[in-house]
């Protein structure tokens, strides 16, 4: 069975600096897809980023970047130049149609 | 355009009763899922729709809980008989199809059992 896992519960960042939270997933397939979800208090899933397994490339998305490592098994989300408005609780997903889902790393930013 | 639209937002209910929680997904989206949100359990899928049918219902917890697909669109989770446990938010995602994997999220459904 395929398993995420956040070994992260909480993190904190300043304003203006960059943050990086881990992911870890165990699975035997080859093709699949990795997604970053953030979740503010509203409770709106809102998808941050997404990878496809089959590519090396690792994706971009403005202010949001993965280091994508298919050997380790390993799907990192960095935030760079972090914003207020970042905060909120962060899950990484694996689907090859459902998602599952880790446990999520709250990120709160100071200002 | 619209998103994936859920009702009610919240929704009280006593034990034993029976709960109707429903979720409108994204026009000409034909793949459907339900998940569960809780404090103990974290993000669970629940079941999965492709069109009105449903292949995979591997994550429903009991046989209390069921759903449906109608017209290939509008998705109804029922819970029977609910128990302090079933609490939790309930959230629907719509994709394209299933291969498309990027999942669209509705706001959930927040219930509670007292």
């Amino acid at each position: 069975a395929q398993t995420v896992t956040q070994s992260q519960p909480e993190m904190s960042v300043q304003e203006a600096e960059t943050v990086t939270l881990s992911c870890t997933y165990d699975t035997s397939e080859s093709d699949y897809y990795l997604f970053w979800y953030k979740q503010p208090p509203s409770r709106q899933m809102i998808l941050v980023i997404r990878q496809e397994a089959y590519k090396q490339q690792n994706a971009t998305e403005n202010r949001f970047s993965v280091n994508f490592q298919k050997a380790a098994k390993s799907f990192s989300l960095k935030i760079s130049d972090s914003q207020l408005g970042d905060a909120a609780m962060y899950f990484c997903a694996y689907t090859r149609y459902k998602l599952i889902f880790g446990t999520g790393t709250r990120l709160q930013v100071f200002p | 355009g619209a998103g994936v639209s859920q009702s009610p937002s919240n929704k009280v209910t006593e034990k034993g009763k029976d709960v109707e929680l429903r979720c409108d997904p994204i026009s000409g989206h034909t793949a459907l899922y339900w998940y569960r949100q809780s404090l103990g359990q974290g993000l669970e899928f629940l079941i999965y729709f492709q069109g009105n049918s449903a292949p995979d219902k591997s994550g429903l917890p009991s046989d209390r809980f069921s759903a449906e697909r109608t017209g290939g669109s509008v998705s109804t989770l029922t819970i029977q008989r609910t128990q302090q446990e079933d609490s939790a938010v309930y959230l629907c995602a719509s994709s394209l199809d299933p291969n498309s994997y990027e999942q669209y999220f509705g706001p959930g459904t927040r219930l509670t059992v007292t």
